[in-house]
């Protein structure tokens, strides 16, 4: 069964351009939630998503973010004209869903770095 | 907003050691968890405890929650080389995510 798979691993970008993040949870998961762990930090919420809605994106940025969870295919996290405040890790988890927020399996992030 | 805090923020013991970390939390939770983060890699989920439970154990690893001090532990005993990483406490605030304190960077030394 694998795990929580991301790609890419590393991602480098120019002022500017569009960054896209992919996540595949877990078989049998259909809750994905978004962090960003910037260096020496704990990771922030960003958007959890369950299929085809966004449920909470109390952590998103209000302009340049987006993010779905298609009926088909991986979770997309999408940031427009990056800055260099962007530069970050991006990891995705993924849950069963049911219940308290219980375990979240983790995936390997992607490392983003604005030149 | 971040709800855990770790203490201390970095700690470097012998090989053979007992680690300790402390996480304390603002609001009321449903259950509090620990993760594991080597450089570089993603979080490993360690131990989960809920908010009715004082203890919980797995192989080397001893978790306490006084819900009353709003505070938990991580114990760690005889630590290995392989235990060096950052390790966090994340709390759920009644919603499904988790919120995540700045970590305990753990070194053993051997």
């Amino acid at each position: 069964n694998a795990g929580v798979m991301q790609n890419p691993r590393h991602l480098v970008r120019r002022r500017g351009q569009e960054a896209r993040l992919r996540c595949s949870p877990m078989k049998g998961h259909s809750h994905v939630y978004w962090y960003r762990q910037l260096p020496e930090e704990g990771l922030k919420f960003m958007v959890y998503l369950q299929k085809e809605n966004i449920i909470d994106e109390s952590g998103m940025p209000k302009e340049r973010f987006s993010a779905e969870f298609p009926k088909e295919g991986p979770s997309i996290l999408r940031i427009q004209q990056v800055v260099r405040g962007d530069s970050a890790a991006y990891f995705c988890a993924s849950s069963p869903g049911q219940g308290d927020v219980g375990e979240q399996f983790f995936g390997p992030g992607t490392r983003l770095t604005v030149l | 907003s971040q709800q855990g805090e770790e203490d201390p923020q970095a700690l470097s013991i012998q090989e053979g050691e007992n680690a300790t970390m402390n996480c304390s939390y603002k609001t009321s939770i449903n259950n509090l968890q620990w993760y594991r983060q080597n450089s570089g890699r993603g979080l490993v989920h360690l131990i989960l405890i809920r908010s009715n439970e004082r203890e919980k154990h797995s192989g080397r690893l001893r978790v306490t929650l006084d819900t009353s001090k709003k505070s938990s532990s991580l114990l760690i005993t005889a630590s290995r080389a392989a235990d060096t990483a950052s390790y966090f406490c994340a709390t759920d605030e009644g919603a499904q995510k988790l919120v995540f304190g700045q970590g305990t960077r753990l070194t053993i030394n051997p």
